[in-house]
C-alpha cells in the first residue's frame, strides 16, 4: 500500500533552517510528481512546492520562493524540502503529497518557528 | 494569481443532500480535485478530475462543473461526513497548485 512518511519537523528560531524528508513506499516513486502542502494551525491548505518525476522541474508558491528548495532522490524513494530564512508564518503542518491529483498524503510533520 | 472561492460553511440535516461549491475563472478548462479533511487527520481525495471517485469513496460523493463553478455533492449525508472540504486545481498559466479556502460541512 502507498505510504508517505514525513519527518524532520520541529521547533526552530526565526531566521533558522530546517530540512524535511518524506519516505515513500508502495508505489513507483520515480513515476510521480510530488508536492509539499502545508497547513497553518486552524487554517486551510496552502500549496508550497512541487517537483516533477525526474526532478528537472520545480515550482514554488510565491510565499516561499527563494527561501525553500524542493528536491528528490528517486534511488532512495525520498522527497525533501530545505527551508531557510524561516519566519513565524511558516509555522504549519507540512504534508508530503503524491501526484498531480494529490491522491495520497502523509500524516504531516509540524514545523514551529518561534523564538 | 488564480483564486478559488468556497463558502466558509454549509449545514445539512442527516439524510439530505449537501452541495459544496468552488468558484474560479474559467474553471471549466481546469481539472478540479476535492478533498475531505477531518479534525487531526490528513486530507483524503474524494473526487479527482472533476467527477472521478477514487476506490473506497462511497457513491454518495459526486462531482460536477458548470460555467465558472465546480460542485461537490454529497447525497444521503451522514454524521461521519462532517469535515472540511477543499477544492484544488492546477493553474497551468503559473504552474502553481491552487486550493480553495475550504468549506466546513456541519451535519445538524
Amino acid at each position: 500500500q502507498v505510504q508517505l512518511v514525513e519527518y524532520g519537523g520541529g521547533l526552530v528560531k526565526p531566521g533558522g533552517s530546517l530540512r524535511l524528508s518524506c519516505a515513500a513506499s508502495g508505489f513507483s516513486f520515480s513515476d510521480y510528481y510530488m508536492h509539499w502542502v502545508r497547513q497553518a494551525p486552524g487554517k486551510g491548505l496552502e500549496w508550497v512546492s512541487y517537483i516533477s518525476s525526474s526532478g528537472a522541474a520545480m515550482y514554488y508558491a510565491d510565499s516561499v520562493k527563494g527561501r525553500f528548495t524542493i528536491s528528490r532522490d528517486n534511488a532512495k524513494n525520498s522527497l525533501y524540502l530545505q527551508m531557510s530564512s524561516l519566519r513565524a508564518d511558516d509555522t504549519a503542518v507540512y504534508y508530503c503529497v503524491r501526484g498531480r491529483e494529490s491522491d495520497y498524503w502523509g500524516q504531516g510533520t509540524l514545523v514551529t518557528v518561534s523564538s | 494569481s488564480y483564486v478559488l472561492t468556497q463558502a466558509l460553511s454549509v449545514s445539512v440535516a442527516p439524510g439530505r443532500t449537501a452541495s459544496i461549491t468552488c468558484g474560479g475563472n474559467n474553471i471549466g478548462t481546469k481539472s478540479v480535485h476535492w478533498y475531505q479533511q477531518k479534525p487531526g487527520q490528513a486530507p483524503v481525495l474524494v473526487i479527482s478530475y472533476d467527477s472521478d471517485r477514487p476506490s473506497g469513496i462511497p457513491e454518495r460523493f459526486s462531482g460536477s462543473k458548470s460555467g465558472n463553478t465546480a460542485t461537490l455533492t454529497i447525497s444521503r449525508v451522514e454524521a461521519g461526513d462532517e469535515a472540511d472540504y477543499y477544492c484544488q486545481v492546477w493553474d497551468s498559466s503559473s504552474d502553481h497548485v491552487v486550493f480553495g479556502g475550504g468549506t466546513k460541512l456541519t451535519v445538524l
